[in-house]
């Protein structure tokens, strides 16, 4: 079965400053995705990038970006110029292709912004 | 358009109750599914259905039931509500079956059983 590690529970950021967020996975299979989903105060689960295996070029969306290692099965979100606004808790997330969308997550890294 | 909806948004049950919570979209996805969250274990799969009529189960199913008689909705029964099911549950839906469409979310319920 696959897994999804997140092995930073708290992570700190200064304003304007970038943060990477750590994410490793084990599956078996050469095709699936990889998410990047962001949880506010509000509970609401917003999705914030999103990589396809078979690509090599790494996802970006403004100022988010991952840096995506397959043979490492490595999968970390960096954030530039951080905003008070990013300040959430950000899981990792894994879906096999064949699986109807069923999703894998890790157990979420709470960042804090500060001024 | 109001995407996924769920109700309640906050529920207390004693233990051994029994309740629904609700999930309707009106995206005409095809998939839908059900989490729970709990604290420091990320969001689990307890079902999902893959259209009306269609049901299978996550990776924490026990002690919750579901149907999905119309695309549109897609409930949750929990039949005798224990103290290890307090939680907050998200139903989610898409478009699609595969892995990379993108799964929209509710805004949750938070379920106390005592």
């Amino acid at each position: 079965a696959q897994t999804v590690t997140q092995s930073q529970p708290e992570m700190s950021v200064q304003e304007a400053e970038t943060v990477t967020l750590s994410c490793t996975y084990d599956t078996s299979e050469s095709d699936y995705y990889l998410f990047w989903y962001k949880q506010p105060p509000s509970r609401q689960m917003i999705l914030v990038i999103r990589q396809e295996a078979y690509k090599q070029q790494n996802a970006t969306e403004n100022r988010f970006s991952v840096n995506f290692q397959k043979a490492a099965k490595s999968f970390s979100l960096k954030i530039s110029d951080s905003q008070l606004g990013d300040a959430a808790m950000y899981f990792c997330a894994y879906s096999y292709t064949g699986t109807a969308s069923k999703l894998t997550f890790g157990t979420g890294t709470r960042l804090q912004v500060t001024l | 358009n109001a995407g996924v909806t769920q109700t309640p948004k906050f529920q207390v049950l004693k233990t051994g109750q029994s309740m629904t919570l609700q999930c309707a979209q009106d995206m005409n996805h095809e998939y839908m599914s059900w989490y729970r969250q709990d604290p420091g274990m990320g969001l689990r799969l307890i079902h999902y259905s893959v259209g009306a009529g269609i049901t299978d189960q996550g990776e924490v199913p026990n002690g919750y039931n579901v149907s999905r008689s119309t695309t549109e909705d897609f409930p949750l029964r929990l039949l005798s509500a224990a103290p290890s099911q307090t939680s907050v549950y998200f139903c989610a839906s898409s478009y699609s079956r595969q892995g990379d469409t993108e799964q929209y979310f509710g805004p949750g319920t938070r379920l106390t059983v005592t």
